[in-house]
């Protein structure tokens, strides 16, 4: 079975531009959560979906990031436009529910470097 | 809200020997606490899990022990090998479902 996909793996851009990272949940998990991870720091909670539906985004700077999760499958987190502090490991996790003990799976992340 | 603290930051063993690594959560209606390995470039992947109604589980050389009335949880690695070398994240699940992860124990075993 395959795992949860992230892509791209890597990016670099210049401050002040757009970028968007994609993930593909494990399929049949209808919980999806979108992770930043700073050097040396545990992950942190940006946003949480059930289905399509955003649940818990009580943490994402609304101001110059935004998400989707179109028919409660993929996901594009979106960030317009990049600061210089916005460099970080993007993580992408699923679950099939967040209820309860039910095991999160995490993507490989995407490591973003604003320039 | 939450708040998860784990400790130490960094850890070397030798090869052989056992590692332990100690986190404290504060938010007693945290029910859930899994422990996740995290390679260089890969994403954090869990190795162990406890909820709160058990005190102890083991899976083979990995068991985690929860002490819910001190609110601390501890990860115990026997027999360590040095493809145990990584960074380990402790993590809460709150009320509201969300995960709270300590700052990571980057763990070295020495051959």
């Amino acid at each position: 079975e395959a795992g949860v996909v992230q892509s791209p793996r890597y990016k670099i851009i210049e401050k002040k531009q757009p970028v968007a990272f994609w993930c593909n949940p494990i399929s049949g998990h209808n919980t999806l959560y979108w992770y930043r991870q700073n050097l040396g720091q545990g992950p942190e909670l940006l946003i949480r979906y059930e289905n399509e539906e955003a649940v818990d985004d009580s943490q994402l700077p609304k101001d110059r990031f935004s998400a989707e999760r179109l028919k409660g499958v993929d996901s594009t987190l979106k960030i317009q436009p990049a600061e210089l502090g916005d460099s970080a490991v993007y993580l992408c996790a699923s679950s099939f529910s967040s209820q309860g003990g039910d095991t999160q799976y995490f993507g490989p992340g995407t490591r973003l470097t604003v320039l | 809200g939450e708040n998860v603290e784990q400790h130490p930051s960094t850890l070397s063993v030798q090869e052989g020997d056992s590692a332990v690594i100690k986190c404290t959560y504060s938010d007693s209606a945290s029910n859930y606490f899994p422990w996740y390995k995290q390679e260089l470039g890969k994403g954090p992947q869990l190795i162990i899990d406890i909820r709160s109604n058990v005190g102890e589980k083991k899976d083979q050389r990995i068991a985690v022990t929860l002490n819910k009335t001190a609110k601390h949880f501890s990860l115990h690695i026997t027999e360590t090998q040095p493809e145990d070398s990584a960074v380990y994240f402790c993590a809460a699940k709150d009320e509201t479902y969300k995960y709270i992860f300590g700052t990571g124990t980057r763990l070295k075993v020495l051959a």
